[in-house]
């Protein structure tokens, strides 16, 4: 069945330090890709989406590629702030949606 | 525009009570969601409903049940309360397309945090 998987943490980074989170997905179609992020004690709000294949989606300095050749929608900034320390959760949207198990990051100063 | 609502905030059951969670959205979606949040599992999906009137199980459905009597509100309810549903829960809403799943982005409430001693 579809499934995400992405790279489990937690991820300690240092302010201006560039940010990686992997993110690979099964799909048995043509999935539109997310990532959202949750703020301590908030719910998860929607930071960028591709919904086809090499769409870039990009918001507040992040973004992702949807690759279809590596099944991939990997989330990079190129220089992280504190406030940025958040849970990072991908997901994907075709006959269902599915979200991965999120990955906590902590930006030190 | 208040996006999705959710009450309570927080709430502490004992062991075989029953509670209502609400949920409430005011952008004329179609669809909504709930879904539980435990450490190390993300999230999941508990029901599931594409239109007034019309609810769908998802992943973990057991001891919870749900209605969608109004279009902007998606109730849940747990009827026999047990520690292991001790969680966080969350509301969502999106757009439906037509011909099934909706393939938009969920809007999510701030969730409710449920201890179930």
């Amino acid at each position: 069945g579809d499934s995400v998987t992405q790279m489990e943490g937690p991820v300690t980074l240092s302010e201006e330090a560039f940010l990686t989170i992997n993110c690979t997905y099964t799909a048995t179609g043509y999935p539109s890709l997310f990532w959202y992020v949750q703020y301590p004690g908030e719910g998860l709000q929607l930071l960028l989406k591709a919904t086809k294949a090499d769409d870039k989606g990009s918001n507040k300095g992040f973004e992702a590629t949807y690759r279809k050749e590596t099944t991939s929608f990997h989330l990079e900034k190129g220089s992280v702030q504190v406030s940025d320390s958040a849970v990072y959760f991908c997901a994907l949207s075709f006959n269902q949606f599915y979200f991965g198990t999120g990955t906590s990051l902590t930006v030190i100063p | 525009n208040a996006g999705v609502t959710q009450t309570p905030k927080f709430r502490v059951l004992k062991t075989g009570q029953s509670m209502t969670l609400l949920c409430a959205q005011d952008m004329n979606h179609e669809y909504m969601y709930w879904y539980r949040q435990d450490p190390g599992m993300g999230l999941r999906l508990i029901h599931y409903s594409v239109g007034e009137g019309t609810t769908a199980k998802g992943e973990v459905p057991d001891g919870y049940n749900v209605s969608r009597l109004k279009k902007q509100n998606f109730l849940l309810g747990l009827e026999s309360a047990a520690p292991s549903q001790t969680s966080v829960y969350f509301c969502a809403s999106s757009y439906g397309t037509s011909g099934g799943w909706s393939r938009n982005e969920q809007f999510f409430g701030p969730g409710t945090r449920l201890t179930v001693l």
